[in-house]
């Protein structure tokens, strides 16, 4: 967990609610990463951004979810219109070179949809 | 359609003695394999990993053997200590069709070293 900030640890959204969580790669990283964890799963891919681009969100909803990585900033990714089914931690990594084994993650975000 | 699979959602072992987690793949094309750690509340740290060319990769303490012909890893923690009570995660790299690496990873395992 070599200094990826994800933040809010915790979120607590009700049903319709917008969630959005923030990610600060570790500094001088240009790739980031979002994955989903549901409970008593494995990591799922979600999507796959560089600064300003995404390159990858194959496995993002195609409704709903959203992933931007600014110039400037975090990473933000940003659920509207949150459902039960989108309880899970989020985890962002980021990396410094695009290659998977160099990968360092976040302590993820709990979201929690009432 | 799970492409990585660990059979054994948790693992008690006592301290002192070997770990072996397990790991199985479906496809024979993957070719580059990792093991992460996860402790509660935490996100995942990178453990080992192992490229197909070889069958064995060791670092200190684990161990990871992959057997191509059976489309199967392990890990291999020895000796086993209480701070290896974890989740661990074998994951291969995969490469989309945009150029991008990710990883896949399989359901975890949760190790418990018992004193």
């Amino acid at each position: 967990n070599a200094g990826v900030m994800q933040n809010p640890r915790h979120l607590v959204r009700r049903r319709g609610q917008e969630a959005r969580l923030r990610c600060s790669p570790v500094k001088g990283h240009s790739h980031v990463y979002w994955y989903r964890q549901l409970p008593e799963e494995g990591l799922k891919f979600m999507v796959y951004l560089q600064k300003e681009n995404i390159i990858d969100e194959s496995g993002m909803p195609k409704e709903r979810f959203s992933a931007e990585f600014p110039k400037e900033g975090p990473s933000i990714l940003r659920i509207q219109q949150v459902v039960r089914g989108d309880s899970a931690a989020y985890f962002c990594a980021s990396s410094l070179t695009g290659i998977g084994e160099k990968l360092f993650f976040g302590s993820g975000t709990q979201l929690s949809v009432l | 359609d799970q492409q990585v699979k660990q059979n054994s959602p948790s693992l008690s072992v006592q301290e002192g003695r070997i770990s072996i987690l397990n790991c199985d793949y479906t496809n024979s094309m993957f070719d580059y394999f990792l093991w992460y750690k996860k402790y509660p509340a935490e996100g995942p740290t990178f453990l080992i990993s192992i490229s197909s060319i070889k069958d064995k990769n060791e670092d200190g303490r684990f161990t990871v053997f992959l057997n191509k012909s059976a489309k199967h890893l392990s890990l291999h923690i020895v000796p086993s200590q209480p701070g290896d009570s974890a989740v661990y995660f074998c994951a291969y790299i995969s490469f989309s069709i945009q150029g991008a690496q990710k990883l896949v990873f399989g359901q975890g395992t949760r190790l418990t070293i018992n004193p």
